[in-house]
């Protein structure tokens, strides 16, 4: 049981390229989001999706695209990187128990230099 | 706003002291509440998690938190650190219907040395 895998792990980008982080579950969760973590800021939720189809934005979401087309996969596309998009990128999913939220799980992370 | 603060950004302690680590959100209604570890170069892992009972909750690796409704408050504790639990530490909140969507505060990095 992989749980959630993002790949790339590093990527370096140029200014103005565009390129796809690839998020997979394998735990059949409705639930699941892109946050990005910058230093003394935390995780700041980027887009999520509440199943396949649905997608919304978070509170960071300007410079980023998602679609949902399975339940398996989640992909963030950068449609013209930018320096201030350098930062490691958190895919996670989850599910409900009861009507209610549990936990979130978390894939490596892929850390993006945008130069 | 809605907000999740964490009061130390960073923290620096010898093993076998005891530590403490406080969150404070700004949410009404009811909540859940997560601490999640990194370790360095490494993904979140959850520590421990709150939904309803017990305001006592035990996590993994001897840590344990407390929820105080009153003060919005969801402190993390540990009687006795160890080297290896150095790593960043994050409160995170969400809300029972928030289709997994978490607020996490800014973390604090905590450093124990031999």
């Amino acid at each position: 049981n992989a749980g959630v895998t993002q790949t790339p792990k590093f990527q370096v980008l140029k200014t103005g390229q565009s390129m796809t982080l690839q998020c997979a579950q394998d735990m059949n969760h409705e639930y699941m989001s892109w946050y990005r973590q910058d230093p003394g800021m935390g995780l700041r939720l980027i887009h999520y999706s509440v199943g396949a189809g649905i997608t919304d934005q978070g509170e960071v979401p300007n410079g980023y695209n998602v679609s949902r087309s399975t339940t398996e996969d989640f992909p963030l596309r950068l449609l013209s990187a930018a320096p201030s998009q350098t930062s490691v990128y958190f895919c996670a999913s989850s599910y409900d128990r009861e009507g209610m939220n549990t936990e979130a799980f978390f894939g490596q992370g892929t850390r993006l230099t945008v130069v | 706003a809605q907000s999740v603060s964490q009061h130390n950004h960073h923290v620096i302690l010898s093993e076998a002291a005891s530590l403490e680590l406080g969150c404070n959100y700004s949410y009404g209604g009811t909540v859940n509440l997560f601490w999640y570890v990194q370790y360095p170069g490494q993904h979140l892992q959850l520590l421990l998690k709150y939904f309803s009972g017990d305001p006592l909750v035990k996590g993994i690796k001897g840590f344990e938190a407390e929820f105080i409704k009153s003060k919005f408050s969801f402190n993390l504790r540990k009687p006795s650190v160890q080297w290896s639990d150095t790593a960043e530490y994050f409160c995170a909140v969400s809300r029972p219907d928030s289709w997994g969507k978490l607020q996490f505060g800014a973390g604090t990095q905590v450093v124990v040395t031999p």
